[in-house]
């Protein structure tokens, strides 16, 4: 059974810092892997797919890497929005979808 | 753009079952998936069940086979879940979500709460 690993659970930053969260896979998912943003009382959004690709509408400051079992999210410079619960998935091998237990980016 | 909006969340006794429905609209794609994802109260995502376009495939998370049913009407362009047996453990926001072939999830319902309650 796949499991998606996130750390840290929580990430305390500052305004204007670098965020880098981190996502690891228990097998390779190649890099079929997506990160998603949620913000409370929301619904998820998607932010990142295939690991580097930004989704429609999303601001360069987010960006992702990585493949086979590792992978990176990073914020460059925390703007107020950005605080918010991110969670990544792995669609490589499914059903079931997967993904992991998420990473609350707190100010 | 798809939207999609989910309705039929509740309070419910445990036992009892509930159908939710996901009205969709905005899909030009004749490949796609469609998610049931849901999120307990405080905790995470939680992917629960996805059905293709067509109709003919079908797959379940391990922790509602047997007791969910999803299922669509490409008539009215509206997908269900249908919850028997529902357990306190099953009480969470439930999100529809698109996605291609494979694909992660372009799109999200708001989601609708469900409380399994005696």
């Amino acid at each position: 059974e796949m499991v998606m690993t996130q750390s840290p659970a929580t990430l305390s930053v500052s305004p204007g810092e670098r965020a880098t969260l981190s996502c690891r896979a228990s097998q390779s998912v190649t890099t079929n892997l997506a990160w998603y943003q949620q913000k409370p009382g929301q619904a998820p959004r998607l932010l990142i797919y295939d690991a580097s690709t930004r989704a429609s509408g999303i601001p360069a400051r987010f960006s992702g890497s990585g493949s086979g079992t590792e992978f990176t999210l990073t914020i460059s410079s925390l703007q107020s929005e950005d605080f918010a619960v991110y969670y990544c998935q792995q669609y490589n091998n499914w059903p079931p979808d997967t993904f992991g237990q998420g990473t609350k980016l707190e100010i | 753009q798809v939207q999609l909006v989910e309705s039929g969340g509740g309070v419910v006794q445990p036992g009892r079952s509930l159908r939710l429905s996901c009205a969709a609209s905005g899909i030009t794609s004749s490949s796609y998936g469609m998610h049931w994802v849901r999120q307990a109260p405080g905790k995470g995502l939680e992917w629960v069940a996805v059905i293709w376009s067509d109709g003919t495939n079908k797959y379940y998370a391990d922790s509602v086979r047997g007791r969910f049913t999803i299922s669509r009407d490409n008539s009215k362009n509206t997908l269900y879940l249908q919850m028997s047996s529902l357990r306190a453990e099953d009480t969470a926001v439930y999100y529809c979500a698109y996605s291609g072939y494979y694909r992660p999830f372009d799109s999200w319902g708001q989601g609708t709460l469900v409380t399994v309650s005696s």
